[in-house]
């Protein structure tokens, strides 16, 4: 079955830390993106990467970092600048990066919290 | 830049009622996405409208967009609690992104 894998489902934090959230998909998407949530709130744009090697910020990306080594992963590291990364962050990937009429396709989250 | 909103943020329903949510751009969309996230799940892609005034169906699900291309709704008929969830609208920005609505929260009394 073809889709993206987020791990670990829960995360937990402890201050000063960094940690990353995994992102894998077998769909060959070109493009992947990470959004964070919080509680009864929209989806905000971490930051995106439209092919290997290269990323872009969104419009949250204070604390946070990432890599597109392969096509296939796009992890996101949470670092201790950011200074409340609780939330439900959300990887999606998506066929053709310059075709906006191609929908997204959500992996299942990572819920992070605060030790 | 972009913005889009979405109303309301919560509803409650009784089964069986209809509901609608809303959802407004600050810019002209090539075209517009709709999602459903259910508790606890992720976003799921529902639908894409493209054309100026267009209508779709998927069952009790009526999607328009609008004549200017900035506005869109979505009404579920005769609601169900498999209908439970968050709608998001999201319209594409910069050729490569989305911007997602802040959503509706709907809620199904049995």
């Amino acid at each position: 079955d073809g889709g993206i894998t987020q791990s670990p489902k829960y995360l937990f934090r402890k201050e000063g830390q960094n940690v990353t959230l995994s992102c894998e998909q077998n769909l060959n998407h070109d493009a992947m993106y990470w959004y964070r949530q919080d509680p009864g709130q929209g989806l905000r744009l971490i930051y995106y990467s439209q092919i290997v090697n290269d990323f872009q910020k969104g419009d949250i990306a204070e604390g946070y970092s990432v890599s597109r080594e392969k096509k296939e992963s796009f992890p996101l590291t949470v670092t201790s600048a950011q200074k409340n990364p609780t939330a439900f962050y959300l990887c999606a990937s998506r066929t053709h990066p310059g075709d906006s009429n191609q929908p997204q396709h959500f992996g299942d989250g990572t819920r992070l919290s605060i030790l | 830049g972009q913005q889009v909103m979405q109303i309301p943020q919560y509803q409650h329903v009784q089964e069986g009622e209809d509901f609608t949510t809303y959802c407004n751009s600050s810019t002209t969309l090539s075209n517009i996405q709709w999602y459903k996230q259910r508790p606890g799940g992720h976003p799921v892609f529902l639908i894409q409208l493209v054309k100026s005034g267009e209508v779709k169906k998927q069952k009790r699900l009526t999607f328009q967009f609008g004549e200017a291309k900035k506005n869109s709704s979505l009404h579920i008929t005769a609601t169900q609690t498999t209908d439970v969830g968050t709608y998001f609208c999201a319209g594409p920005h910069a050729g490569n992104m989305l911007t997602f609505g802040g959503g509706t929260r709907l809620m199904v009394k049995p």
